[in-house]
């Protein structure tokens, strides 16, 4: 099956600093991707969609220049959260969109991030 | 997007069927009915897509009525590792719908 992995799969800043997540699809091209953000005991919720070579397109209340998603080819795409403070500590997963018949979409399997 | 209820938590015992439903009113007729189970601290996992009528598959089984607005998961003897949150999914798959997660049916399976 369709294999989706995130780097690192946990991290710990410094408040003020910034942190990448970078989001691979492993065996397959996916020209689209997806940004979620999960607080604990809650459900997944949208970041934002990335599209291979555009710029990506945001959920209302999602500061795009907090969170810069990079989706430079059609197996990465990034998400680096700027100036990171303890509020942002959560759990960041993405997905990726199998191009095909029924558009599958492969979930990677998170990132936890705690802002110190 | 077509906006989904499910029943906020179930409870069941290792060996007994669940079935989860999943209302979805307003569905669009291109509209797919997707399923995924999620663990603490993972990223969901897909268990099963389906359009109308019933759709099975090694894990479980999903139920649709003709009318299409609910659907079913059935989960055939749920065992304790079944424990998970379950999200049901409606959207345009050819069009290359958003995911936009509900607030999923957190089941507990007992010994």
């Amino acid at each position: 099956g369709a294999v989706v992995s995130q780097h690192p799969s946990r991290v710990i800043c410094k408040s003020g600093t910034s942190v990448k997540i970078e989001c691979r699809s492993l065996d397959f091209q996916a020209t689209t991707m997806f940004w979620y953000r999960q607080f604990p005991k809650q459900s997944l919720m949208l970041m934002a969609t990335s599209n291979e070579g555009s710029k990506a397109t945001y959920e209302q209340g999602v500061e795009k220049d907090k969170f810069l998603i990079n989706h430079a080819s059609l197996t990465l795409s990034t998400l680096t959260v700027t100036s990171a403070h303890p509020e942002d500590s959560s759990f960041y997963i993405c997905s990726a969109r199998r191009q095909g018949a029924g558009n599958e979409q492969f979930f990677g399997p998170g990132t936890r991030l705690t802002v110190l | 997007l077509a906006k989904t209820t499910q029943p906020i938590s179930m409870d069941s015992y290792e060996g007994q069927e669940v079935n989860i439903t999943c209302s979805h009113n307003n569905i669009a007729t291109n509209d797919y009915i997707t399923w995924y189970q999620q663990f603490p601290s993972q990223g969901p996992r897909f268990i099963i897509q389906g359009y109308k009528t019933k759709v099975t598959n090694e894990v479980a089984s999903l139920f649709i009525p003709a009318d299409r607005k609910s659907s079913t998961l059935s989960l055939p003897r749920v065992s304790l590792s079944d424990t998970a949150v379950y999200y049901c999914l409606v959207g345009d798959m050819a069009g290359g719908f958003k995911t936009i997660f509900g607030a999923g049916t957190r089941l507990f399976v007992k010994a």
